[in-house]
């Protein structure tokens, strides 16, 4: 059974600074997915990483994926407020799609 | 396309009660997903079809949770009797055929409170 992890579950950064988070997952995929959740929101798509080596980025953001070690990273370069909510990372094992617990990030001045 | 649409977005009802909890996919998708998303448990994978049919429900908590989707535009989730314990938000999800490597797409979720 598909297990996903994810680390920190929390995190409160300052404005400026860089942070890693880190997603494992327990068995093979070539798929992996983060998403967004703001407080009271639904979860918006972020990153589609679809094979090993996988680096996607979009602004302060940046996702790779290591299919090998079955490790996801979504790293914050220069963490700014409008980053703050909660991000989760998603596998499948064969059609179920799971997610890990999410870390919630807040970026203070 | 105006994405997944559920409804209600929020529902309150008494204990022991029947809830019925709605969602339309976007259109051409073959995959339906419903979650549950409390503080304690995290987002929780219910059940999920492929072209209409349940695939698997392992993730249902009880019997008194049931979900159909008969046909391609439309799928339910029913709590009957509901207990304050199912009290959270649940999110319908949609998404292309696996091979294509697409993402799901989430509605913006059914807030339930059972008093």
């Amino acid at each position: 059974e598909l297990k996903v992890e994810q680390n920190p579950l929390f995190l409160s950064m300052q404005e400026g600074k860089n942070y890693t988070i880190y997603c494992n997952y327990s068995t093979t995929s070539d798929r992996l997915y983060w998403y967004r959740q703001d407080p009271g929101k639904s979860l918006e798509s972020l990153f589609v990483l679809l094979s090993n080596g996988a680096v996607k980025q979009e602004g302060r953001l940046m996702a790779s994926l290591d299919t090998k070690a079955r490790l996801s990273t979504l790293h914050i370069t220069a963490a700014v407020h409008d980053l703050s909510a909660t991000y989760f990372c998603g596998s499948y094992n064969t059609d179920k799609l799971i997610f890990g617990t999410g870390t919630r990030l807040q970026v203070f001045p | 396309d105006a994405g997944v649409i559920q409804s209600p977005r929020h529902e309150v009802t008494e204990m022991g009660q029947e809830v019925t909890l709605r969602c339309k996919p976007i259109s051409g998708h073959d995959y339906l997903f419903w979650y549950r998303q409390t503080m304690m448990r995290g987002l929780e994978l219910l059940i999920y079809f492929n072209n209409n049919v349940p695939i698997d429900d392992s993730g249902m908590p009880e019997d008194r949770f049931s979900a159909k989707m008969p046909n391609a535009s439309f799928s339910t989730l029913k709590i009957q009797p509901s207990e304050p314990r199912d009290s959270a938000v649940y999110f319908c999800a949609s998404s292309l055929t696996r091979g294509l490597g697409t993402e799901a797409f989430f509605g913006q979720g059914t807030r339930l409170t059972v008093v």
